[in-house]
């Protein structure tokens, strides 16, 4: 299993560039998150989904838009690059479980992302 | 919203010191997680705690649960030049949100 992919892995934007990040998961996991990284920093929660069709913002939504059209995917959007945007990103996904407790999250490798 | 502190931001140890990174969360969590990040690389996994005052042992790391649920904590006994990197602890409440704290940064010196 590939387990949790992240595409591209390095990428240079001018500022007011579109992208997107990629993340594509093989583990039929129902949860999947986004995180960005700022230098020397923990890890702060843009958007997550609970499924197919369900998303929900996370701590710092501001300049980003997600869809979760499949299981597998996760697309990390970005419409009006800045440099405050400037970070390395996570996608990390998890299984559901039956009772309320959370699985582990299982990280891509991460996209780190350049606004100049 | 739910925060999640943690200190210290950053720990230089002589290697075979111990050390240990503290956590606390503004809101009651369900269960509370603990990841390792070396230099360059993504968080891992290392443990989930989910009952009040739980303790759980891997090898020369000891975790907690605080009786609140609010607090944990990370002990590493006789670090190594392996234990060197980030650690973080994630909060998990009950709106499937995983919050994390800003981490630990754990230098040793030979």
């Amino acid at each position: 299993n590939a387990g949790v992919t992240q595409t591209p892995k390095f990428r240079i934007l001018k500022i007011g560039q579109s992208m997107t990040l990629q993340c594509a998961q093989d583990m039929n996991h129902n949860y999947m998150y986004w995180y960005r990284q700022d230098p020397g920093m923990g890890l702060k929660l843009i958007y997550y989904s609970v499924g197919a069709g369900i998303t929900d913002k996370g701590e710092v939504p501001n300049g980003y838009n997600v869809s979760r059209s499949t299981t597998e995917d996760f697309p990390l959007r970005l419409e009006l690059a800045a440099p405050s945007q400037t970070s390395v990103y996570f996608c990390a996904s998890r299984r559901r479980q039956a009772i309320a407790t959370n699985e582990k999250l299982f990280f891509g490798s991460g996209t780190q992302l350049s606004v100049l | 919203g739910q925060q999640v502190m943690q200190i210290p931001q950053y720990q230089h140890v002589q290697e075979g010191e111990d050390f240990t990174t503290y956590c606390n969360s503004s809101t009651t969590l369900s269960n509370i997680q603990w990841y390792k990040q070396r230099p360059g690389g993504h968080p891992v996994f290392l443990i989930q705690l989910v009952k009040s005052g739980e303790v759980k042992k891997q090898k020369r790391l000891t975790f907690q649960f605080g009786e609140a649920k609010k607090n944990s904590s990370l002990h590493i006994t006789a670090t190594q030049t392996t234990d060197v990197g980030t650690y973080f602890c994630a909060g998990g409440g009950r709106d499937d949100k995983i919050i994390f704290g800003k981490g630990t940064r754990l230098h040793i010196l030979p």
